[in-house]
């Protein structure tokens, strides 16, 4: 099946840095990836859709300011969390859109300390 | 608005035993439904999907969940549970213009397998 990678794994950062996180698919491309957010023994949070080559749609009370998604071709999305504070830790997860199956990358942890 | 209900937040079963998980949905339209599988370090695993049709869907890994419109359920099941089934279930709903298009996810159920 299709392979969705993402980087980093997990990722320890500072108070008000940014970090970012990119999602890739390695065997097809995705003009949609959607970007996920899990916090622990929940359930995954659609934060925006990221589309290639236009703005991402981001769901209603996600700061799109503060999550900056870019997604500059067919096989790469980044999200990038800025000035990133402790409520920001959490597990982000990435999906792309295959046509029929959305396929989802292994996530990232984030711990801002 | 749409959403999906996983009543169970924890299920403990015996190897070999038999399993079903149960999902509640609200969707206005026709639904696209899901259940996805998460283990430890892995990306989330499409085990099933409907979209129409026939409304007992067969999956990977010996699964199968059965559509009921009236109840508006989509529960989960397998015969015969194995220990490496024990990891985190989730029941999703599309709510976009297309079919995988925006999921909406239950809170999920931990599945714990005894030998």
């Amino acid at each position: 099946g299709a392979v969705v990678s993402q980087h980093p794994s997990w990722v320890i950062c500072k108070s008000g840095t940014s970090v970012k996180i990119e999602c890739r698919s390695l065997d097809f491309q995705a003009t949609t990836m959607f970007w996920y957010r899990q916090f622990p023994k929940q359930s995954l949070m659609l934060m925006a859709t990221s589309n290639e080559g236009s703005k991402a749609t981001y769901e209603q009370g996600v700061e799109k300011d503060k999550f900056l998604i870019n997604h500059a071709s067919l096989t790469l999305s980044t999200l990038t969390v800025t000035s990133a504070h402790p409520e920001d830790s959490s597990f982000y997860i990435c999906s792309a859109d295959a046509g029929e199956e959305q396929y989802f990358g292994p996530g990232t942890r984030l711990t801002v300390t | 608005a749409q959403s999906v209900t996983q009543p169970d937040i924890h299920i403990t079963v015996s190897e070999g035993a038999s399993l079903e998980l149960r999902c509640n949905y609200s969707y206005g339209a026709t639904p696209y439904l899901f259940w996805y599988v998460q283990s430890p370090g892995q990306g989330l695993q499409l085990l099933l999907k409907y979209f129409s049709g026939d409304t007992l869907v067969q999956g990977i890994k010996g699964f199968e969940a059965e559509f009921k419109r009236s109840q508006s359920s989509f529960n989960l099941r397998k015969p015969s549970v194995h220990w490496s089934d024990a990891a985190e279930y989730f029941c999703a709903v599309g709510r976009g213009s297309y079919n995988t298009d925006k999921l909406i996810f239950g809170t999920g159920t931990r599945l714990q397998v005894f030998p």
